[in-house]
């Protein structure tokens, strides 16, 4: 089983629905991140907890909310989506103890018509 | 705000030659990430860089860290088709922070 497990894996939905994007992980670690991926962009982050009652806003959070439900798991919502909220969104966490990389999900690709 | 520039962008090789990517960044920061992505997958952490100085190596790859002047490179030797992917160099923020700024990614294709 993936340390890490994002749902839905794909998504196609229209304009202004509401969307919930969950991320669910076995990794015992404290921190959880949210990012989007656009072409040519990078990854771009949206929000981020440190632990579950500590929610940061990213770099572009307009938008979107998100929910820190348990220590293992972070749902990244879209009020009212938009199409050029259309990309490919990733998981991440971290453990604030030691010095290793963030660990990444198999990511969401959502399609907002 | 931390800017985090890798160079180039797009990467054509044929095998058997070495390459160098850049990564620079605009503020101070002695924790620096190299991620893999091949196509339409998650990324994979291929190297951490923790001081000024570092060093690591595993297999074709080889990064270093200059934090003096805030540089990062990602060193391919004798490269190999299977090298191809997306590479992204990502920089925390600073002190205890462990929030990441990405670089926009070079796309490395290796040509037989």
């Amino acid at each position: 089983d993936a340390d890490v497990t994002q749902t839905p894996r794909n998504r196609i939905t229209k304009t202004g629905k509401r969307i919930m994007l969950e991320c669910s992980q076995t990794k015992g670690h404290d921190r959880m991140y949210w990012y989007r991926q656009d072409p040519g962009l990078g990854l771009r982050l949206i929000y981020y907890s440190f632990d579950v009652k500590d929610i940061n806003k990213g770099e572009i959070s307009d938008g979107y909310s998100v929910s820190r439900q348990a220590q293992a798991k972070f749902s990244l919502s879209l009020e009212s989506a938009i199409p050029n909220q259309t990309a490919l969104y990733f998981c991440a966490t971290s453990d604030s103890t030691v010095n290793q990389p963030q660990h990444f999900g198999d990511g969401t690709r959502l399609s907002i018509l | 705000e931390l800017k985090v520039e890798q160079n180039p962008l797009f990467l054509s090789m044929q095998e058997g030659k070495n390459y160098t990517i850049y990564c620079n960044y605009s503020t101070t920061s002695d924790r620096l990430y190299w991620y893999r992505q091949d196509p339409g997958k998650s990324l994979e952490s291929l190297f951490v860089l923790l001081s000024n100085g570092a060093v690591k190596q595993e297999g074709r790859l080889m990064a270093s860290l200059d934090t003096k002047a805030r540089l990062s490179t990602l060193h391919i030797t004798a490269a190999v088709h299977d090298l191809s992917a997306t590479y992204f160099c990502a920089v925390d923020g600073g002190g205890s922070n462990y929030k990441l700024t990405f670089g926009k990614g070079t796309l490395l294709t290796v040509n037989p």
